[in-house]
């Protein structure tokens, strides 16, 4: 079936310092959705890209859709303690006709924790 | 102003004993989605309402189901919980299918089984 790689699975972060993560995918995903989630709460929609090359800003985080479709990065500038968290890689791929599941719902990545520098 | 809403936040059941969490959402979405999210992983779905078409995915186990009532509502059914089950619970919508990339998650319903 379709994965994400998402990497890396962890990083500690000191205040100030920027951050930056990424998906891969050995098949072609229309569009890339980019997650947080806080401890005991859902997954909160930070960014969403439909196109190849798109660059996406949202406040502090930029995130790409890569050409070749199957690749998205995120960066998070000067990072601040509230960005402590599980951020999840999300896309929705194109239609697999030996995939066994519902087509046109979300893989997710497995997530990478950042983390307070102690 | 939440606009979609678990409860309970945490659930305690026993080991055996049939247990439901709720979902209910104020966006009129036409599509629910229940997903299973174990600690340090992503979420995994088990399966989706688009409208009152129920879609189950293939490698969910049939000790699972659910129910969509109405448009607002739906329901996660564990009929006999194991220990395995024991995880967070996650609701999401979308407007539609075209637009299942774009999902709104609930704040979950942690589930116990002792």
């Amino acid at each position: 079936g379709q994965q994400l790689n998402q990497s890396p699975q962890s990083m500690f972060i000191q205040e100030g310092e920027d951050v930056s993560m990424n998906c891969t995918s050995s098949s072609i995903f229309n569009t890339w959705l980019w997650y947080k989630q806080d401890p005991g709460e859902g997954p909160v929609l930070l960014i969403a890209l439909y196109k190849a090359g798109e660059l996406t800003s949202n406040g502090r985080l930029t995130a790409q859709f890569g050409i070749t479709r199957k690749d998205s990065f995120l960066n998070i500038s000067a990072s601040i303690p509230s960005d402590v968290g599980i951020y999840f890689c999300a896309g929705q791929p194109t239609p697999d006709p030996n995939y066994g599941g519902s087509q046109g719902n979300l893989i997710f990545g497995k997530g990478t924790k950042l983390s307070v520098k102690p | 102003d939440a606009m979609v809403i678990q409860n309970p936040r945490y659930q305690v059941t026993q080991f055996g004993k049939p247990v439901t969490l709720s979902c209910s959402q104020t966006l009129n979405h036409n599509v629910m989605y229940w997903y299973q999210q174990k600690s340090s992983q992503a979420p995994k779905l088990l399966f989706h309402y688009y409208d009152k078409d129920f879609n189950n995915e293939a490698d969910t186990p049939d000790n699972f189901q659910s129910r969509r009532p109405n448009t607002s509502f739906c329901f996660l059914d564990i009929r006999s919980p194991g220990l395995g089950d024991a995880a967070m619970y996650l609701c999401a919508t979308s407007r539609d299918r075209a637009t299942s990339y774009e999902q709104y998650f609930g704040p979950g319903t942690r589930l116990t089984v002792t």
